[in-house]
């Protein structure tokens, strides 16, 4: 069980839009509809962003939106705000009742 | 709303055991979530430990199954997280969360407790 594939980092300016990857396997980003995307402040708790890869918790800016295709799962921020630096992390079933996270992604908002 | 909050020793010796608690506010253990541990070593990602049902029945991360042991305690409304021969990579920010059940994502989340593995 390895940890899911994101890039170190990424970066945009404010109202532009931003897409973050995370590639698994057929094992478990492909085979089910159960990845998850949280975002982290420094020294804070995760948050929730999106579940179930394309559900927005209530709250949540639909400005974060969530996708799959194939063994790769991507978050979309549109319309960038500096409160969206952070670091965002995806999470996937991996079957066999585990689940596997991502390295992790740091969002830089320029 | 549900609150969890981590409690536990921030020091724990080599080779000894990490004990950490997670007590739930705001809602029943008793329900339908599952409960988790996640930990985050300084600087680094996320990683799953493993989860507990109230009717105690528990999934573990493979890579640390040999190492942990999860419990619940209905009557305090609370879990616990027990892992064995800690070294210094153990040392992370632990968390408790609530994980929604079938669906496999986290909802809710305890503040973090560091805990440091150093004689």
């Amino acid at each position: 069980q390895s940890a899911l594939t994101q890039p170190a980092s990424v970066s945009g300016s404010p109202g532009q839009s931003i897409t973050i990857s995370c590639t698994g396997t057929s094992s478990d980003v492909g085979s089910y509809k159960l990845v998850s995307w949280y975002q982290q402040h420094p020294g804070k708790a995760p948050k929730l962003m999106i579940y179930e890869v394309s559900k927005r918790p209530s709250g949540v800016s639909n400005r974060f939106s969530g996708s799959k295709s194939g063994n790769t799962a991507s978050l979309t921020i549109s319309g960038l705000q500096a409160e969206d630096e952070a670091d965002y992390y995806c999470c996937s079933y991996a079957g066999s009742s585990t689940l596997v996270f991502g390295g992790g992604t740091k969002l830089t908002v320029l | 709303q549900v609150q969890l909050q981590e409690s536990g020793p921030g020091l724990v010796k080599p080779s000894g055991t990490l004990s950490l608690t997670c007590a739930v506010s705001g809602g029943s253990i008793s329900s339908s979530n599952w409960w988790s541990w996640v930990r985050q070593p300084p600087g680094k990602g996320l990683e799953w430990i493993g989860e507990i049902f109230h009717s105690g029945s528990t999934n573990y991360n493979p890579s640390l199954k040999s190492r942990v042991t999860i419990s619940v305690d209905k009557s305090k409304n609370q879990f616990s997280l027990k892992l064995s021969s800690v070294t210094a990579a153990d040392t992370a920010v632990y968390y408790c969360a609530r994980e929604v059940s079938s669906s496999w994502y986290f909802d809710y989340w305890g503040q973090g407790t560091l805990v440091t593995v150093s004689s």
